[in-house]
């Protein structure tokens, strides 16, 4: 079974510095990789996906993953942080190909953003 | 503009009540989804359909139930069955995995 692990419930940094968010997932193969932010009482929106080529993915609001399959894990990463970034971000599994179409994902990540 | 809405967004039930929570989507997207989250859980499949008429349980099915007569409907009951309903519910669809799925921002639901 699929499985994803955010081993940081909680992370709080300044205004301006960088930011790097774990996720380490759990597959037997090729997996399709996401990356969600949540901003309270809100839906999800997606900031990156990775399925295959290049492994390191651009996506939006200035946001970056690499997918390292020597170690699965799928890192999301800012180099300067801006407040309105405070959310919680999910990593989220896929199984590439086969016919269910589900993400699993992880527990999130509570960002804080000090001024 | 395309996208998936949910209401209510607010939602007060009543022990012993069951109660419908409503999901629309006017992206032409075959699949859609319901997910409950809880705070510390993040996100938990309760049921998801590929096509009209067709739908399978998540891993948290007991005590909902779904229906999917059309396309762009995903409506999700909250049976007095289900024990601790109160939570944030959210929709979703996709039209094939490889794009990621589209999320509505979600109906709260409190058991009063």
């Amino acid at each position: 079974a699929q499985s994803v692990t955010q081993p940081d419930i909680h992370i709080t940094v300044s205004e301006g510095a960088s930011l790097e968010l774990r996720c380490n997932y759990s597959y037997g193969a090729t997996p399709y990789l996401f990356w969600y932010v949540q901003s309270p009482g809100q839906g999800l929106q997606l900031l990156l996906k990775y399925f295959s080529g290049d492994t390191l993915v651009q996506g939006i609001k200035g946001f970056e993953a690499e997918f390292k399959r020597s170690q699965s894990s799928f890192n999301l990463r800012k180099p300067s942080v801006h407040w309105s970034d405070a959310a919680e971000y999910f990593c989220a599994v896929g199984p590439f190909g086969g016919s269910a179409r589900q993400l699993t994902f992880g527990s999130g990540t509570q960002l804080t953003v000090l001024p | 503009d395309g996208g998936i809405t949910q209401s209510p967004k607010y939602l007060f039930r009543k022990e012993g009540q069951n109660v419908t929570l409503s999901c629309e989507q006017n992206l032409n997207h075959d699949a859609m989804y319901w997910y409950r989250q809880d705070p510390g859980q993040g996100l938990r499949l309760i049921y998801y359909s590929q096509i009209v008429n067709d739908f399978q349980k998540g891993d948290i099915a007991e005590g909902y139930s779904v229906s999917r007569e059309k396309k762009e409907s995903f409506p999700l009951t909250v049976t007095s069955a289900q024990k601790n309903p109160t939570a944030f519910y959210l929709c979703a669809s996709s039209r094939d995995r490889d794009f990621g799925y589209t999320f509505g921002s979600g109906t709260r639901l409190t058991v009063v």
